[in-house]
């Protein structure tokens, strides 16, 4: 069955301060997605990336990057020099193939709660 | 362009009521989900539709859920004889994948539903 596990429930850090967000998950497939929600309490889920199982290489946005390492199935979330509009909740998510169909349904993880101290 | 909107935003309700909940996806998306997120929890998967038909409903917890698409357009999603236990948040999702390829869903903005 898929899984995603984020183990930070909540995260506090001082505004220009690095943070990683941890994600390991579990599938049986060999193809995949993953992805990162950002949910600012707003309650919308804004979407940040998406990356397939065959890329591994990093990716950087900005103040955003990813760490992709298959072989301890994970998917670690860093921004660089935090800002006060970086709180929120974020959420990693796997996709879950459906039967007969290209498309995927999610499992999320339960999230991480980022606050940025001004 | 517009993003997926739902409504209401916020719906209460008393346990044993009819209610529905709205999503209109973004236009031209085929594909269209709806998760239900309880509080500090991740979102959890409901259905799929794929164009107007259910194409994966093993995520309804139970009869009570339905939901339809019937111009593969606007989805509702209708729960009969609520409890409380069916207090969250309704998400829908909608992304641009056809047949045989896959892509990001878009999350619209929930229905907070609350049965007292």
């Amino acid at each position: 069955a898929q899984k995603v596990t984020q183990a930070q429930t909540e995260i506090s850090v001082v505004e220009k301060e690095d943070v990683t967000l941890d994600c390991v998950y579990e599938t049986r497939d060999t193809t995949y997605y993953l992805f990162w929600y950002k949910q600012p309490p707003s309650g919308e889920l804004v979407f940040l990336i998406r990356r397939n199982s065959f890329d591994e290489q990093n990716e950087i946005s900005g103040r955003y990057s990813w760490n992709f390492q298959k072989s301890t199935s994970s998917f670690n979330f860093t921004i660089t020099a935090s800002q006060v509009v970086d709180s929120a909740v974020y959420f990693c998510a796997l996709s879950d193939p459906i039967s007969n169909f290209g498309n995927e349904k999610l499992t999320f993880g339960t999230g991480t709660r980022l606050t940025i101290i001004p | 362009g517009a993003g997926v909107s739902q409504t209401p935003s916020n719906k209460v309700t008393e346990k044993g009521k009819y209610v529905e909940l709205r999503c209109d996806p973004i236009s031209g998306h085929t594909a269209l989900y709806w998760y239900r997120q309880s509080l500090g929890q991740g979102p959890e998967f409901l259905i799929y539709f794929q164009g107007t038909g259910a194409a994966d409903d093993s995520g309804l917890p139970n009869d009570r859920f339905f939901a339809v698409r019937p111009e593969g357009s606007v989805s509702t999603l209708k729960i009969q004889r609520t409890e409380r236990g069916d207090s969250a948040v309704y998400l829908c999702a909608s992304s641009s994948s056809g047949w045989g390829n896959s892509d990001t869903q878009y999350f619209g903005p929930g229905t907070r539903l609350t049965v007292l």
